[in-house]
């Protein structure tokens, strides 16, 4: 059964700084793996989706990386903005050809202004 | 383009009594995802559907739950009866292909419906 974990739980840091969030599976058979943000009382956006031929998606402020061979994704933020407030969440396929997503449970982020 | 929409936002009801939650999909997507949201738990797929017909619903937690979608534009989840440990966020999502093995899509989320069971 695929599991994600995501370190940091959560991050304070002050605006400005360049950030690093952690995620690990462990299934590395999958096919994708997707970066979302939640907003307090609101449902989740799509950041960036890395097909698992890629090492790589940017948008913008965002790097996200993977590595399927060691279970590991990276969302890099540069420069960092209290709008970038927010938990992030990653996610990757369940496997066993089901395309329902399991997510890990989030880094809650604070950017202090 | 309204995104997925999610009716209650919010429900409050007491134990034993009958929850139904609505959801209409992104117009043309074909793929309909059930997830309940929850501090302890985090997120989890409870089922979803390919075409209107439910594909993998291993997530949905007993019989007490219970999905449908009539058509390619509503889906339904029901509870009944509903228990304090029910409470959760309840998010739907669609995509606009096919669920399958080597999916690209991304998952277009709605606002989720907050359920409290007294």
């Amino acid at each position: 059964k695929q599991e994600v974990t995501q370190i940091p739980a959560a991050l304070s840091v002050p605006e400005g700084e360049n950030l690093v969030l952690n995620c690990s599976f462990t299934d590395s058979a999958i096919y994708n793996l997707q970066w979302f943000r939640q907003d307090p009382g609101k449902g989740l956006t799509s950041l960036l989706l890395i097909q698992s031929s890629q090492r790589e998606q940017t948008s913008g402020r965002l790097n996200a990386s993977l590595d399927k061979s060691s279970g590991r994704s990276t969302l890099y933020i540069a420069a960092s903005q209290p709008g970038d407030s927010a938990t992030y969440l990653c996610a990757v396929p369940s496997g066993g050809g089901a395309d329902g997503l399991t997510f890990g449970k989030g880094t809650h982020l604070i950017i202090q202004p | 383009d309204a995104g997925v929409i999610q009716s209650p936002r919010h429900e409050v009801t007491e134990m034993g009594q009958e929850v139904t939650l609505r959801c209409k999909p992104i117009s043309g997507h074909n793929s309909l995802f059930w997830y309940r949201q929850t501090m302890m738990r985090g997120l989890e797929l409870l089922i979803y559907f390919n075409n209107n017909v439910p594909i993998d619903d291993s997530g949905m937690p007993e019989d007490r739950f219970s999905a449908k979608m009539p058509n390619a534009s509503f889906s339904t989840l029901k509870i009944q009866p509903s228990e304090p440990r029910d409470s959760a966020v309840y998010f739907c999502a669609s995509t606009p292909g096919y669920s399958g093995v080597s999916s690209t899509d991304t998952q277009y989320f709605g606002p989720g419906t907050r359920l409290t069971v007294l």
